[in-house]
């Protein structure tokens, strides 16, 4: 398959362990965050999203947590397990003239977990 | 699985040809987003269509274009190839309705220019 983020920060974790990645956007005009994970070869998948006007989000074994005082956005995956490896993104939308999906994406965080 | 196929999986083309990448999109779905991701990067919006109509566009120069059909597939247009525009081409399906963020991109295209 495809290599995906080849130089981007990398983030070891043990399995079990909780896993915290971090990402600051640019533009407090933003109307709602999303984290993606992309595994190789493969496009980038949902995972949880949270509006401008919360801070704090839980799903499944996940948590985004957005401080909107310092532009700061983690997610924070509980008992990561040998399948969290991959690339992981944010993304802001900040649709010119409104709307959804149309997404600025940051650089990405690769999570390489050892059993 | 997402429901999001893109067509073809990879290509390789010559600078200064044209290329054209499709994308069906998941069923009940009206709005298609396409990005570029350059390697070891993240995805860039490139623009969205909806009904149709281009609905927003990211900063990417007009030799890339786009089109939507009635049953909300689409295609991605991209003249006189140049070698920076190797990437992976993702699009994404969405429907286009209040509050929903939620976007489902297929695999992509791998379009390699030499």
């Amino acid at each position: 398959g495809e290599s995906v983020g080849l130089h981007l920060p990398t983030l070891s974790v043990q399995e079990g362990d909780n896993s915290i990645i971090n990402c600051a956007y640019s533009n407090s005009a933003s109307d709602y965050f999303i984290w993606y994970k992309q595994e190789s070869g493969k496009g980038p998948q949902f995972i949880i999203d949270i509006r401008s006007n919360m801070d704090k989000r839980q799903g499944q074994r996940v948590t985004v947590l957005l401080n909107k005082t310092v532009k700061h956005l983690s997610l924070q995956i509980a008992a990561t397990q040998p399948g969290d490896s991959a690339v992981y993104f944010c993304a802001e939308n900040r649709p010119p003239g409104g709307g959804y999906n149309k997404l600025i994406f940051g650089a990405g965080t690769r999570l390489a977990v050892h059993p | 699985e997402t429901g999001v196929t893109q067509s073809p999986t990879h290509l390789i083309k010559t600078r200064g040809q044209q290329v054209t990448l499709r994308c069906s999109s998941q069923s009940g779905h009206n709005t298609v987003s396409w990005y570029q991701q350059a390697l070891g990067q993240g995805p860039q919006f490139i623009f969205q269509y909806y009904r149709e109509e281009e609905n927003g566009r990211g900063n990417f120069p007009p030799r890339f274009s786009g089109l939507q059909f009635p049953n909300y597939s689409s295609e991605l247009n991209v003249n006189a190839l140049e070698l920076d525009d190797s990437a992976l081409y993702l699009c994404a399906s969405s429907l286009a309705q209040q509050g929903n963020t939620e976007a489902f991109f297929g695999q992509g295209t791998r379009l390699t220019v030499v």
